[in-house]
């Protein structure tokens, strides 16, 4: 149990096109999604957080309006990275806790998307 | 802001040998996680620890948080090529009462196990 998608996992786009990902849960309902960014041989860096029926929580110096989160329902939230440039190439990884609000909860990992961005 | 240091980045080992990575956070955690991510995988969790103190083990995997819960350490007992990865820790920290489960990763360290 507990199995986080997203799609695509892989995607090359033009410089200036956006690109959506898709982050869901496939067996539990996710009241809280994260969005994480990775770089070849480094950590995960948070973006945001995504809680369902609200706005996104971005961390400090991501830009909500180049990185748009949507989290619609349950167990689909969405990431739109606009306008795409080549320094947004990057492993974007969503992730998901069982609960909103709870402390402990572990998170479970999507496979994520290679974003190539020429 | 919260930081989460993690030492060393890079540990190559000979199979057999032991392995440990060390985790420090410059505040205090209410709980610490730790994610494996294999070579083109996703982080997977292993473990979490909550209580000042514990140890926590998983067959040649040994888990500590320590007494001040501000630092924390993997060990592994006499590696296998199949321990090949990135290990990350992930802290916690509730202070100011969010409690929606943000974590706060290491840099991770890259261990690689020469048959």
């Amino acid at each position: 149990g507990a199995v986080v998608s997203q799609h695509p996992s892989r995607v090359i786009c033009k410089s200036g096109t956006s690109v959506k990902i898709e982050c869901r849960s496939l067996d539990f309902q996710a009241t809280t999604m994260f969005w994480y960014r990775q770089f070849p041989k480094k950590s995960l860096m948070l973006m945001a957080t995504s809680n369902e029926g609200s706005k996104a929580t971005y961390e400090q110096g991501v830009e909500k309006d180049k990185f748009l989160i949507n989290h619609a329902s349950l167990t689909l939230s969405t990431l739109t990275v606009t306008s795409a440039h080549p320094e947004d190439s990057s492993f974007y990884i969503c992730s998901a806790s069982l609960s909103s609000g709870a402390l402990y909860n572990e998170q479970f990992f999507g496979p994520g998307t290679r974003l190539t961005v020429l | 802001g919260q930081q989460v240091m993690q030492i060393p980045q890079y540990q190559h080992v000979q199979e057999g040998e032991d392995f440990t990575t060390y985790c420090n956070s410059s505040t205090t955690l209410s709980n610490i996680q730790w994610y494996k991510q294999r070579p083109g995988g996703h982080p997977v969790f292993l473990i979490q620890l909550v209580k000042s103190g514990e140890v926590k083990k998983q067959k040649r995997l040994t888990f500590q948080f320590g007494e001040a819960k501000k630092n924390s350490s993997l060990h592994i007992t006499a590696t296998q090529t199949t321990d090949v990865g990135t290990y990350f820790c992930a802290g916690r920290n509730n202070a100011g009462g969010t409690s929606y489960g943000k974590l706060t990763f290491g840099q991770g360290t890259i261990l690689t196990v020469h048959p």
